[in-house]
């Protein structure tokens, strides 16, 4: 079982839509959770971070944990086509003191006008 | 405050050949880690370093590769004897002491072993 799962897609959503983005874990420890945004041919962008249970906002975006579930999500609302592009997430593991990364495969999206 | 950066941003080279690829990491960054990402996939991490100290090394990291930070800011990766398993887009990231799991990368070097 992979560390990280992402629905590899395509996404595809209207401009104007909320886009809907979802990530499951498997160590139950894990303790922080990123999405980054990556385009075609280049390298990943940190778009957000979240260490608690709850709802983060920041401008257009939302990140979703639920540790009890292992489950993290990213809400783009207002999506435009400039968001098109791929979304990974990542997990830093239990007991990681060093900051290693787990990354998903990646979930690509497509905003249509 | 420049970001990450990589050089060179392409290398094409013959199977058997060796290359070395430089990061050099956002300024104060004490932490800077590599990366491999192959087409439709996730970054792999590769190695990680707190200052000069080679701190963790994954087991995709073979004998064939090698990383360097001598003076805790820029550093080397080396992959000798090429094989085109090695294509692929070598990214290194960097954090602060203050926000350690908060990696900002840089803009890779795609590598193609022909």
């Amino acid at each position: 079982q992979k560390e990280v799962e992402q629905n590899s897609g395509p996404l595809s959503v209207p401009e104007g839509a909320i886009a809907s983005l979802n990530c499951t874990y498997s160590d139950r420890g894990s303790q922080s959770f990123f999405w980054y945004r990556q385009y075609s041919g280049k390298s990943p962008e940190l778009i957000m971070f979240i260490y608690s249970n709850g709802d983060k906002e920041d401008g257009r975006f939302t990140a979703q944990l639920n540790k009890a579930s292992q489950y993290v999500s990213l809400l783009i609302r207002d999506s435009q086509p400039s968001d098109s592009a791929t979304y990974l997430c990542a997990v830093v593991n239990r007991g990681s003191t060093l900051g290693r990364l787990y990354f998903g495969r990646g979930t690509q999206l497509t905003v249509w006008p | 405050d420049t970001g990450v950066s990589q050089n060179p941003r392409h290398k094409i080279t013959k199977r058997g050949q060796n290359v070395t690829f430089r990061c050099d990491p956002i300024s104060e960054h004490n932490r800077l880690y590599w990366y491999r990402q192959t087409l439709g996939q996730g970054p792999e991490f590769l190695t990680y370093f707190q200052n000069e100290a080679q701190l963790e090394k994954s087991r995709l990291l073979s004998d064939r590769f090698s990383a360097e930070r001598p003076k805790g800011s820029f550093s080397t990766l080396e992959i000798q004897r090429t094989e085109q398993g090695d294509s692929a887009m070598y990214l290194c990231a960097s954090s602060s002491r203050d926000a350690v799991y908060e990696q900002y990368f840089g803009p890779g070097t795609r590598l193609t072993v022909t």
